[in-house]
């Protein structure tokens, strides 16, 4: 089955700095990838997706680069605040189920 | 803007006890999904259901069953609770011919088993 790896487990930013995930799936099947942000006891919200049939997409300070023959992602965040501490998953699933197969979790602190 | 509904939001048990956790979907969603996250991991699907059909199934233990209702609302039955049963239980929603099948997550029911 699909298999999602990601790091760095940790990242600690100082504010105003860039921030990257980055992640890789194993199964070329895998066409939907979202990244979702989840504080402490709260829901995973969605920030941003991308779908095999486009290479990067930009929503304001967040964008998510898509490399389809490596087979990985990558989540950037430009001009971190300290709002954008979290925990971010990245995750991957495919039209033939849906399910989402998560990554392992980046807990990232941004220093004020 | 209606959201994925899950009750209750916290619930205790004790060993061996059982539970039912509900999910009431956005409206017009046609797909349900649970999925248990433990402590500082990462949500791990257990089932999912398309137009009241199960649809898929994950890593869910022979003692948890689901089902999902006319009114689309779906039940999580966990019996003969374990001390690892303890987690946060998402339910989402999806809307399977939408564009990007994106899944909006409920609130989460953290369930204690002591």
């Amino acid at each position: 089955g699909e298999n999602v790896e990601q790091h760095p487990s940790t990242l600690s930013v100082q504010e105003g700095d860039s921030a990257v995930i980055k992640c890789t799936y194993s199964d070329s099947a895998s066409n939907y990838f979202p990244w979702y942000k989840q504080e402490l006891g709260k829901r995973p919200q969605l920030i941003i997706d991308i779908r095999s049939n486009v290479g990067e997409k930009k929503d304001q300070r967040i964008a998510v680069t898509l490399n389809k023959t490596a087979k990985h992602f990558s989540l950037h965040i430009t001009e971190t605040q300290p709002e954008d501490s979290a925990v971010y998953f990245c995750a991957a699933s495919m039209d033939s189920s849906y399910k989402l197969i998560f990554g392992s979790g980046t807990r990232l602190l941004v220093r004020p | 803007a209606a959201g994925v509904i899950q009750s209750p939001r916290h619930l205790i048990k004790e060993k061996r006890e059982t539970a039912t956790l509900k999910c009431y979907p956005i409206p017009r969603h046609d797909t349900v999904y649970w999925y248990q996250q433990g402590p500082g991991q990462d949500p791990q699907f257990l089932i999912s259901f398309y137009e009241k059909m199960q649809s898929d199934k994950g890593s869910i233990p022979d003692r948890f069953s689901a089902q999902q209702f006319s009114d689309y609302h779906s039940e999580l039955n966990m019996s003969s609770l374990e001390l690892g049963d303890s987690a946060l239980y998402f339910c989402a929603s999806s809307l399977t011919a939408g564009p990007n099948n994106e899944q909006f997550f409920g609130p989460g029911t953290r369930l204690t088993v002591l």
